[in-house]
């Protein structure tokens, strides 16, 4: 039982570069969910889905983008990569809108150099 | 939008302590508070949680307190033990949203 699968679990990039994480679930949930990790400032909202082909921005959408094509995959694009888009990414997903517990997966951490 | 506030961001207790974990949320509307504990290199996971029609809520060791008219929420560990060293965070939901606010976490140190 995979649960959340995040790739790649470590990555360098270069200012300006660009680079996808991938997330992909298993449990057929239509919630999913991106959050960065910065030390001391708990789990900012990048994007979210709401199910296939609708997605929607969070908190802190600026310099990503993501796409929901499938229930079961929902990729963050980061493009021209920045120094402040260091960070551990998390991808998560859940069952109910909200009010339902999220299932994450272990982290991609990114260096931006 | 909601706004939640947690405290200490770090607790170091002794093996056999009890802990507790203090959250403060902004919106009256909100109506369900997760507790996730987060251990090293893991993603965080759900240990419990309590909805506004309930004051509070007991899974073993563990206990969530919920004050609506104060607006703030506490996680209780008893007895803790050195496998309950991890980063807690506290969330709220609002109906009609699709997502939960964290608080920026509290690091439990548990010294045997």
């Amino acid at each position: 039982n995979a649960g959340v699968t995040q790739t790649p679990k470590f990555r360098i990039l270069k200012i300006g570069q660009s680079m996808t994480l991938q997330c992909a679930q298993d449990m057929n949930h239509n919630y999913m969910y991106w959050y960065r990790q910065d030390p001391g400032m708990g789990l900012k909202l990048i994007y979210y889905s709401v199910g296939a082909g609708i997605t929607d921005k969070g908190e802190v959408p600026n310099g990503y983008n993501v796409s929901r094509s499938t229930t079961e995959d929902f990729p963050l694009r980061l493009e021209l990569a920045a120094p402040s888009q260091t960070s551990v990414y998390f991808c998560a997903s859940s069952y109910s809108k909200g009010t339902g517990e999220l299932f994450f997966g272990e982290g991609s951490r990114l260096t931006v150099l | 939008g909601e706004n939640v506030e947690q405290h200490p961001s770090t607790l170091s207790v002794q093996e056999g302590d009890s802990a507790v974990i203090k959250c403060t949320y902004s919106d009256s509307a909100s109506n369900y508070f997760p507790w996730y504990k987060q251990e090293l290199g893991k993603g965080p996971q759900l240990i419990i949680d309590i909805r506004s029609n309930v004051g509070e809520k007991k899974d073993q060791r563990i206990a969530v307190t919920l004050n609506k008219t104060a607006k703030h929420f506490s996680l209780h560990i008893t007895e803790t033990q050195p496998e309950d060293s991890a980063v807690y965070f506290c969330a709220a939901s609002s109906p009609g949203y699709s997502t939960l606010t964290f608080g920026k976490g509290t690091m439990l140190l548990v010294s045997p």
